[in-house]
């Protein structure tokens, strides 16, 4: 069992950037899988919004790439969110999760999630 | 506009077999692995499914997938009413280099 957990402000004000962190219990951050953030607006589908290894390489959405930094501090087994420039279609349910990128892919362990207002 | 096609909604009553579908492209489930995903109200999605029908551990058999070509299927045999859940496809696109969902399906078990 992969424990993740998010961490971060429940609300945040617009055109301000929001900070999430995503722990990783109970598994090695170094192990050779990616870890990613995905969201859900109140009532809708999820969407990714992109993913880390632990050597730093990235891939983001290309809807949100200008806007976001996906990074990972192993010694600390974190990896964490920035989405600047917030709106309120920013408001969603923000996750992390564990994903298998290879020969096969699989996204196989999600955090709990985090309720993430933008208002003023 | 997900990339990712699913029904909306989905129903059957107890004991019933249901399908879910998904459909997608040539970039995404027509070469990578399908998974589904099952999420109850107000809680975080869980990995139902993943490629070759692997299940995670405490996921019944009742539960299974396929897929042709570029479109994937989810069939739910015996249904119960903890059945009664949002499903979502996903599928890694090679054109999009990310993630891809559909947009959700509702079961719902009369």
């Amino acid at each position: 069992q992969v424990l993740l957990q998010e961490s971060g402000p429940g609300l945040v004000k617009p055109s301000e950037t929001l900070s999430l962190t995503c722990t990783v219990s109970t598994y090695s951050i170094t192990s050779d899988y990616y870890w990613g953030w995905i969201r859900q607006p109140p009532g809708k589908g999820l969407e990714w919004i992109g993913s880390i290894f632990h050597s730093g390489s990235a891939y983001y959405n290309s809807s949100l790439k200008s806007r976001v930094t996906i990074s990972v501090d192993t010694s600390k087994k974190q990896f964490s969110l920035r989405l600047s420039s917030l709106t309120a279609a920013d408001t969603a349910v923000y996750y992390c999760a564990r994903e298998i990128v290879g020969a096969t892919q699989t996204i196989d362990y999600w955090g709990q999630g985090t309720l993430v207002t933008v208002s003023s | 506009q997900s990339v990712l096609t699913q029904p909306p909604s989905a129903s059957g009553t107890p004991g019933q077999r249901v399908t879910i579908s998904c459909s997608g492209s040539n970039s995404n489930i027509g070469r990578n692995s399908v998974n589904w995903h099952h999420q109850l109200p107000g809680t975080a999605p869980k990995l139902l499914l993943s490629d070759d029908n692997q299940r995670p551990s405490g996921v019944p058999d009742r539960f299974s997938a396929s897929k042709s070509g570029t479109s994937a299927s989810l069939a739910i045999s015996g249904l119960q009413s903890e059945d009664e859940a949002d499903y979502y496809c996903a599928a890694w696109d090679d054109s999009l280099n990310g993630w891809v969902f559909g947009g959700g399906t509702k079961l719902t078990v009369l």
